[in-house]
């Protein structure tokens, strides 16, 4: 498997810009994770499906900010408009409830930068 | 609910020396944990987990971690460090029937010559 996809990998936006990143599970997956790293916050779980149904969405820090799950092989994260403090790297994960104990595969990342 | 504790948040050890990092979860019945590591501009890969059994676990690279229940503690240990593991280490916390898991604050590890 070509484990959780991301892209893009940069982004680059000018702030009160649309942004969008795209996550790709394990195929097979029933859980996916978005989270947010920063050097102040640390690794923030921002929001998760399960089965592309969101979960808990408790971490998502404003209502610029939106996630969606289509389908089971797809995902997005939607920042509009975007903020400088919005700037970040984006990870997004994914588990099965039938694989090994809990554990998340995580993808590559999307390091965002708003000016 | 779970938490997590990663008391150290930078730690340099000389290559070829120990390394023990520690970690502290809070949870009320036997929980699954994980150590995972996070080299520059990657994402994070999973070195080892634990859930029931023994409770010293064996995991990639040459790490292992001791699960101890009195202590509530899952440290993480390697014999002798290589300048390529410096990297930041997560420790993180789950719950059965919960696939989320609670994430520590990290432990950024440096390696001198």
């Amino acid at each position: 498997d070509a484990g959780v996809i991301q892209s893009p990998r940069h982004e680059v936006t000018e702030m009160g810009q649309e942004v969008t990143l795209r996550c790709k599970p394990i195929s097979g997956h029933d859980y996916l994770f978005w989270y947010r790293q920063t050097m102040m916050r640390g690794l923030e779980l921002l929001i998760y499906f399960n089965n592309n149904v969101p979960i808990d969405d408790s971490g998502m820090p404003e209502d610029r900010f939106s996630a969606k799950m289509p389908n089971a092989s797809f995902s997005t994260l939607k920042i509009q408009p975007s903020e400088p403090r919005d700037s970040a790297v984006y990870f997004c994960a994914s588990s099965s409830t039938s694989g090994s104990w809990n554990e998340q595969f995580f993808g590559p990342g999307t390091r965002l930068t708003v000016l | 609910a779970q938490s997590v504790t990663q008391p150290d948040i930078h730690i340099t050890v000389s290559e070829g020396a120990s390394l023990e990092l520690r970690c502290n979860y809070s949870y009320g019945a036997t929980p699954y944990l994980f150590w995972y590591v996070q080299s520059p501009g990657q994402g994070l890969q999973l070195l080892l987990k634990y859930f029931s059994g023994d409770t010293l676990v064996q995991g990639i690279k040459g790490f292992e971690a001791e699960f101890k229940r009195s202590q509530s503690s899952f440290n993480l240990r390697k014999p002798s460090v290589h300048w390529s593991d410096a990297a930041e280490y997560f420790c993180a916390v789950g719950a059965t029937g919960f696939q989320k898991l609670v994430f520590g604050t990290g432990t950024r590890l440096l390696v001198s010559p």
